[in-house]
């Protein structure tokens, strides 16, 4: 199974700012199938990114992914207000399909 | 547009069983291109993939649940659906169902059904 960790658990910013999360796979996650989704109170996880940097469908520009491997990065470029939420990492390369733990994007 | 809608029983007791049934509209099941997932996620904690199902009705389960779990697909009416037996307290947790792709990962997902677990 690959165990999923995401850090930090809590990244305390400003709108305006930018937010630099990290996810780390071990063992490694191949061919950089590894996606990020945003989950806001009350709300059903919503997909960002896939394939470790591609941009899901109507999602804004200012959220990028990038990495590979073991380590990998969403970052916000600059945090609007519906943008705090918690943000998980997920990959999708090996049965078990596994999730990381969450990091929490909050003002 | 994709959409995805679980329904069932959101309290059940223990020992008991669950089922569940995803409606989905804007999206074929026979489709060969997506598998047709569960995941569940405990109050304040991760989400967790249960398994999928394909058109073809192969599967995929999370192993711990293997033993528990039975999931099925109904193309003519564009449902699929979870059973997991002997449930106890730990099963309590939003369940959702998703659309499952090789390379976009889980791209919609219902709005989640909350399942208790208690007598």
């Amino acid at each position: 199974e690959i165990v999923l960790t995401q850090s930090p658990g809590t990244l305390s910013l400003s709108p305006g700012e930018r937010a630099t999360l990290s996810c780390r796979a071990s063992p490694g996650v191949s061919s950089g199938f590894l996606a990020w989704y945003q989950q806001r109170p009350g709300q059903a996880p919503r997909l960002l990114i896939y394939g470790a940097s591609s941009r899901a469908t109507g999602i804004p520009d200012r959220f990028s992914g990038s990495g590979a491997g073991a380590d990998f990065t969403l970052t916000i470029s600059r945090l609007e207000a519906e943008d705090f939420a918690v943000y998980y990492c997920q990959q999708y390369a090996n049965s078990p399909w596994t999730f990381g733990q969450g990091t929490k994007v909050e003002i | 547009q994709v959409q995805l809608q679980e329904s069932g029983s959101g309290l059940v007791k223990p020992s008991e069983t669950l089922s569940l049934t995803c409606s989905v509209s804007g999206a074929s099941t026979s489709s060969g291109r997506y598998t047709w997932s569960w995941i569940r996620q405990p109050p304040g904690k991760a989400p967790e993939w249960i398994g999928y199902i394909t058109h073809s009705g192969s599967t995929s389960f999370f192993s711990p649940l293997k033993s528990r779990l039975t999931m099925s697909l109904d193309s003519s009416s564009s449902q699929f659906s979870l059973r997991l037996t002997s449930l106890t307290a730990a099963d309590s947790a939003v369940y959702y169902c998703a659309r499952s792709h090789l390379l976009y990962a889980f791209d919609y997902w219902g709005p989640g059904i909350l399942v208790t677990v208690s007598s």
